[in-house]
């Protein structure tokens, strides 16, 4: 079975701008959540998408948004860009309760 | 809410040693426990994961870690460490019950190996 995928797996874009990142579950999992992994702040949980329905959603701003396609694919979206949300950003499935499967990460470089 | 500590955040040990990575968490009940491996510049691996009966897991890599209610801990071990051990580890774990996935990670710890 294919893992996880996310694209692009690099971006670099300057402050202001609004980027929107793309994630692929494995097949036959409904639920995708998204992190942020920073050196400073770690792993940090953004939301969690199940069946195309947000189940949950950490503390970010609402520049972070989501959302959830009929066949699992999964985007978040982040607007205004800051200087901050320079990050690996990590998209996981999970089939079962809890157990998630990681993609590779889209590293974002903001300028 | 839930909360991970990882008390080292680097390590360094020999090829062929044994290692222990120390995880205490913070939750009103038992929580899903996981152990997680990140490698430079990829996404995260798990190694092992504890949601009840025997308190003891085996994992992936010859990993293994041990559930100890009393101590809120699950601490991970490996008898004998490969050069190609070196990496990132995490501790996670989920609240059982919550309606939702999502995970909660300790800092990391990261490990150096010695040829």
């Amino acid at each position: 079975k294919a893992g996880v995928t996310q694209t692009p797996r690099y971006l670099i874009k300057t402050r202001g701008q609004q980027v929107t990142l793309s994630c692929s579950p494995i097949s036959g999992h409904r639920s995708v959540s998204w992190y942020q992994q920073t050196p400073g702040q770690g792993l940090q949980f953004l939301f969690e998408y199940f069946s195309e329905t947000q189940r949950n959603k950490g503390n970010f701003p609402g520049r972070f948004s989501g959302r959830q396609f009929s066949n699992s694919r999964s985007e978040m979206n982040v607007s205004t860009l800051e200087l901050g949300d320079s990050a690996l950003y990590l998209c996981a499935s999970s089939f079962r309760e809890y157990e998630q499967f990681f993609g590779p990460g889209t590293r974002l470089t903001v300028l | 809410a839930q909360s991970v500590t990882q008390p080292d955040i680097h390590i360094t040990v020999s090829e062929g040693a044994s290692l222990e990575l120390r995880c205490n968490y913070s939750y009103g009940a038992t929580p899903y426990l996981f152990w997680y491996v990140q490698s430079p510049g990829q996404g995260l691996q798990l190694l092992l994961k504890y949601f009840s009966g025997d308190t003891l897991v085996q994992g992936i890599k010859g990993f293994e870690a041990e559930f100890k209610r009393s101590q809120s801990s699950f601490n991970l071990r490996k008898p004998s460490v490969h050069w190609s051990d070196a990496a990132e580890y995490f501790c996670a774990v989920g609240a059982p019950g919550a309606g939702s996935y999502q995970l909660t990670f300790g800092k990391g710890t990261k490990l150096s190996v010695i040829p």
